[in-house]
């Protein structure tokens, strides 16, 4: 079964326009990782925020976690069309990763 | 360091058949988990295997099986296909240098009719 709900399932943006997705889980954590997925292939890790911190930065990547209310975001800034992809959170507690839904995001040239 | 490799990349298969997929992780990773992603239920964890030994398990019928043998390779079995497991299955390795991270193959993708 899934842990995560990510929130929205789909997101459309113009070049330039900074993307936000937010996740939303259920039971304790060890760390939050963040992927990307592009069409039908396999899944590359972008970024993983341990429980006991709140906020991560990776070049146009910034992922915040709030434990009290068990949730994360993603924010993309300064999008390009190659962002175009489905971003899916997954939570790791003990060795066991679940993923949530995914959020569709489209970055309009 | 080569990436994580999955066999075959595609597969059709028949109701009632049973399938062998194969996953290499990468070079000096000990643990490999897979997973089943469908449009209508996304990705779902299906276990994970370590030292030769399935340390979880998720939610699935007993069709789904697997194993890990020496060198780290992983096989998952499923038998007595259903249409309903037509799907992409999607493994993944890590080791304790990864700190969290899984690394993804390419899938493998499953179509039973």
């Amino acid at each position: 079964s899934q842990q995560g709900e990510e929130d929205p399932q789909a997101l459309s943006i113009q070049e330039g326009e900074n993307a936000t997705m937010n996740c939303s889980y259920k039971t304790s954590i060890n760390n939050l990782q963040w992927y990307r997925q592009n069409s039908g292939r396999g899944l590359v890790h972008l970024i993983l925020i341990r429980s006991n911190e709140r906020e991560k930065h990776s070049g146009r990547l910034r992922v915040t976690l709030d434990t009290s209310k068990k949730s994360s975001s993603l924010l993309i800034t300064a999008s390009r069309a190659a962002d175009t992809a489905s971003y899916f959170c997954a939570t790791d507690f003990n060795n066991d990763m679940r993923f949530g839904a995914g959020t569709r995001l489209t970055v309009k040239p | 360091k080569a990436g994580v490799t999955q066999t075959p990349r595609y597969l059709i298969k028949t109701r009632g058949q049973q399938v062998t997929l194969s996953c290499s992780p990468i070079s000096g990773h000990r643990s490999v988990s897979w997973y089943q992603q469908t449009p209508g239920q996304g990705l779902q964890f299906l276990f994970e295997y370590f030292s030769e030994t399935q340390r979880n398990k998720g939610n699935f019928p007993g069709r789904f099986s697997g194993r890990q043998f020496s060198n780290s390779r992983s096989e998952m079995n499923v038998s007595t296909l259903e249409l309903g497991d037509s799907a992409l299955y999607l493994c993944a390795s890590s080791s304790p240098s990864t700190h969290g991270w899984q690394y993804f193959g390419p899938g493998t993708r499953l179509t039973v009719t």
